[in-house]
C-alpha cells in the first residue's frame, strides 16, 4: 500500500463550481501535509501546507486535514479554467523531511 | 523557480550509455532531492542529500548514483541507461522557513 493515496481522475467540473479533492494516508507519523499543483510539462508548485489537523485558507483554496481519519482535502471555490491541472497531495513527518506524494488527480474546469 | 535550475531540459540517449543530470541552486539550501515522475506512479524519490558529501537512497535508487561536492550542485548519474529510466526527473530543494519543496522545471530523459 502506497503511503499516500488519491484518485487519479480525471475530474471534470463546470466553471464556478466548488471542487473537492481528497487523499488518504497511512503513516500516522505525518505532521505536515501539502498540496501541489502541476501544469502540463511543468514542475509541481506548492499551493499550501498545513501542520497537523485543521483547516487553512488561502484565497479560493482551503486545505483540510483530519488526522483521526488520515484524510486530506483541498477545496477550490469559484473554480476557473486556469485551475485545470494535476493536483498532488503529500505528507511528511517533519518540516525538512523527505515528502511522500500521492499520484495526483487530474482536474479539468470546463468553461 | 526560486533559484533552482536543471540541465539539460531534454535529453535523448542510447541504452547502455552513462548520463548525468545536474541540479543547481543559488540559495545555499542544505537539503536537495531527486525524484522521477512516471504515469501511474507519480513522484518517486531516487536520492536525497542533507549536505555536502551527505547523500542517501530513496525508494527507487537502483541504477542511479548521486554526488554533492558543493552545496549548490546535486548531480544524478545513470551509470548505464536503460529504457525503464525514460522519465521526467525533478530536482527539489527545501527552502527555509516553510514546509514543502521548491521544484526545478524538470529534465525529460528518453532512453532509446
Amino acid at each position: 500500500q502506497k503511503e499516500v493515496e488519491q484518485d487519479p481522475g480525471p475530474l471534470s467540473v463546470p466553471e464556478g463550481a466548488i471542487v473537492s479533492l481528497n487523499c488518504t494516508y497511512s503513516n500516522s507519523a505525518f505532521q505536515y501535509f501539502m498540496w501541489y499543483r502541476q501544469y502540463s510539462r511543468k514542475g509541481p508548485e506548492l499551493l499550501m501546507y498545513t501542520y497537523s489537523s485543521g483547516n487553512k485558507e488561502d484565497g479560493r483554496f482551503t486545505a483540510q486535514v483530519d488526522k483521526s481519519s488520515k484524510y486530506i482535502s483541498l477545496f477550490i471555490r469559484d473554480s476557473q479554467p486556469s485551475d485545470s491541472a494535476t493536483y498532488l497531495c503529500a505528507g511528511s513527518m517533519n518540516r525538512d523531511d523527505k515528502i511522500i506524494f500521492g499520484k495526483g488527480t487530474r482536474l479539468h474546469i470546463l468553461p | 523557480d526560486a533559484g533552482i535550475t536543471q540541465s539539460p531540459r531534454h535529453k535523448v540517449t542510447e541504452t547502455g550509455t552513462p548520463v548525468t543530470l545536474r541540479c543547481h541552486q543559488t540559495e545555499n539550501h542544505r537539503y536537495m532531492y531527486w525524484y522521477r515522475q512516471d504515469p501511474g506512479h507519480g513522484l518517486r524519490l531516487i536520492h536525497y542529500s542533507y549536505g555536502v558529501k551527505d547523500t542517501d537512497k530513496g525508494e527507487v535508487s537502483d541504477g542511479y548514483s548521486v554526488s554533492r561536492s558543493k552545496t549548490e550542485d546535486f548531480l544524478l548519474t545513470l551509470e548505464s541507461a536503460t529504457s525503464s529510466q525514460t522519465s521526467v526527473y525533478f530536482c527539489a530543494i527545501t527552502p527555509g522557513g516553510t514546509a514543502g519543496y521548491t521544484f526545478g522545471s524538470g529534465t525529460r530523459l528518453t532512453v532509446v
